[in-house]
């Protein structure tokens, strides 16, 4: 059973446009959502995270919205650029040393 | 951030011999680990996680005399791929957490058995 659903699979932006990918979780007791960026052949970066306490949390041009009552939580790239080309992760965990849960991933290309 | 350094980057083993994986944290002490295996245009699958002076715990399906796991310090857990065969192959990647939340990740090895 897939714990956390990504969506889009894919997705095209123009430059300096606004990236938006969400995720979905279904485990109440997550409390711990990154979001990762990989580039080809690499491993992934953390980008930013939020914790259920907080709606919004930004970072830059990075924006996490969270709603736990939807069990929801989108990441927004602004101003999108060339160099955002990658995959982005969302991902979720429980408090602990415990492994992170992924989604499916969505590889954004932002167009020139 | 924190620096999880993985190596090799690239490896190319002959079908039937082991290849060993490094991963380290280099600026934090890492009591657990994670090792994940990403097949081409996929998410990152969860294989073990790998805990300091212990046995490591296999999610279900990973073959555990296959995939060796060894974390004898807090700083260096290692992944032997035991007999390799070619559908081994793939992108394998560790982790460490910082401090129960940050996670941070190796910058993987792709292994092709030949």
């Amino acid at each position: 059973q897939q714990q956390v659903k990504q969506s889009p699979q894919s997705l095209i932006v123009q430059k300096g446009g606004i990236s938006i990918i969400n995720c979905a979780y279904e485990n109440t007791a997550f409390d711990y959502f990154p979001w990762y960026q990989q580039f080809p052949g690499k491993g992934p970066a953390l980008l930013i995270a939020i914790r259920p306490d907080v709606s919004e949390k930004k970072e830059g041009r990075f924006t996490i919205s969270f709603n736990k009552s939807a069990k929801q939580f989108s990441l927004h790239i602004m101003d999108s650029q060339p160099g955002d080309s990658a995959t982005y992760f969302c991902a979720a965990s429980m408090t602990g040393r415990r492994a992170l849960t992924f989604g499916s991933g969505t590889r954004l290309q932002v167009q020139p | 951030g924190a620096v999880v350094s993985q190596h090799p980057s690239r490896v190319i083993c002959k079908s039937g011999t082991s290849v060993k994986i490094e991963c380290r944290s280099l600026d934090f002490q890492a009591t657990t680990m994670f090792w994940y295996r990403q097949f081409p245009k996929q998410s990152l699958m969860l294989m073990a996680t790998s805990n300091e002076g212990s046995k490591a715990t296999y999610e279900q399906g990973v073959e555990k005399d296959k995939f060796l796991i060894n974390h004898a310090s807090l700083t260096l857990s290692t992944l032997t791929v035991t007999s390799a065969h070619p559908e081994d192959s793939s992108f394998y990647i560790c982790s460490a957490r910082r401090a129960d939340t940050e996670a941070f990740f190796g910058q993987g090895t792709r292994l092709t058995v030949v």
